[in-house]
């Protein structure tokens, strides 16, 4: 069966510090995977999506990068954070294929940028 | 630009009775709907999706779809305060989800 893990599960930065999450998948090979961010009692916003090594798609312009060095390895990088990047992080993984392609979340990072 | 709307509530249902949940969305070439349960300080879980007009049934879950009106729902019978939660519907836009805001439920013993 497939896991998905991202770590670390906190996280408090200050401000303009970097920043890097990482997110891998187990038990699948080639999949979608997705980068949302969900702030304090808001909605899902897609902030990236990859389909496979070295594609990635930017959703929302921001001071945020993304990176796939590998098929099941996703991170999520920033140079310098800023006190709206606070929110809860979740990484997503999906087959890519079919005619529903049904997305997984993993367990999420909490950052807080102080 | 391509929406999902959802009633943010919360929507107070006794236990045992049914909580009826419902998303609209905006572009009608839309074929896969999603929903999902969000326990506070968790990430979102599955519960179904549905593709064909009509209903689909999981369990104490039905999701109903009606593409010609654009609004999918999700029907919980037996609520039980164990399924007070934030559900999230999201729309297969093709490349990607758009998901909704999310409806609060709460279920009272």
């Amino acid at each position: 069966s497939q896991t998905i893990h991202q770590w670390p599960a906190t996280l408090v930065q200050p401000v303009g510090s970097p920043l890097s999450l990482e997110c891998t998948v187990e038990g699948t090979s080639n999949p979608n995977l997705y980068w949302y961010r969900q702030a304090a009692g808001r909605g899902l916003q897609l902030l990236f999506y990859s389909v496979g090594i070295g594609q990635i798609s930017s959703e929302v312009p921001q001071n945020l990068s993304a990176s796939r060095p590998q098929d099941r390895q996703f991170i999520l990088s920033s140079k310098k954070l800023l006190l709206s990047d606070s929110g809860f992080y979740l990484c997503a993984w999906s087959e890519g294929r079919g005619n529903t392609d049904t997305q997984y979340f993993g367990p999420g990072t909490r950052l807080t940028v102080l | 630009q391509k929406e999902v709307e959802q009633n943010s509530g919360p929507l107070s249902v006794p236990e045992g009775a049914i909580a009826s949940l419902n998303c609209t969305y905006s572009d009608r070439g839309s074929q896969s709907f999603f929903w999902y349960r969000q326990y506070s300080g968790k990430s979102p879980e599955l519960i179904m999706f549905i593709y064909s007009n009509g209903d689909k049934e999981d369990g104490r879950f039905t999701a109903q779809l009606n593409k010609a009106s654009q609004y999918v729902s999700l029907l919980i019978r037996d609520s039980q305060p164990s399924d007070s939660a934030t559900y999230l519907c999201a729309v297969d836009y093709g490349q990607n989800f758009v998901f909704g805001p999310g409806t609060r439920l709460s279920v009272l013993p």
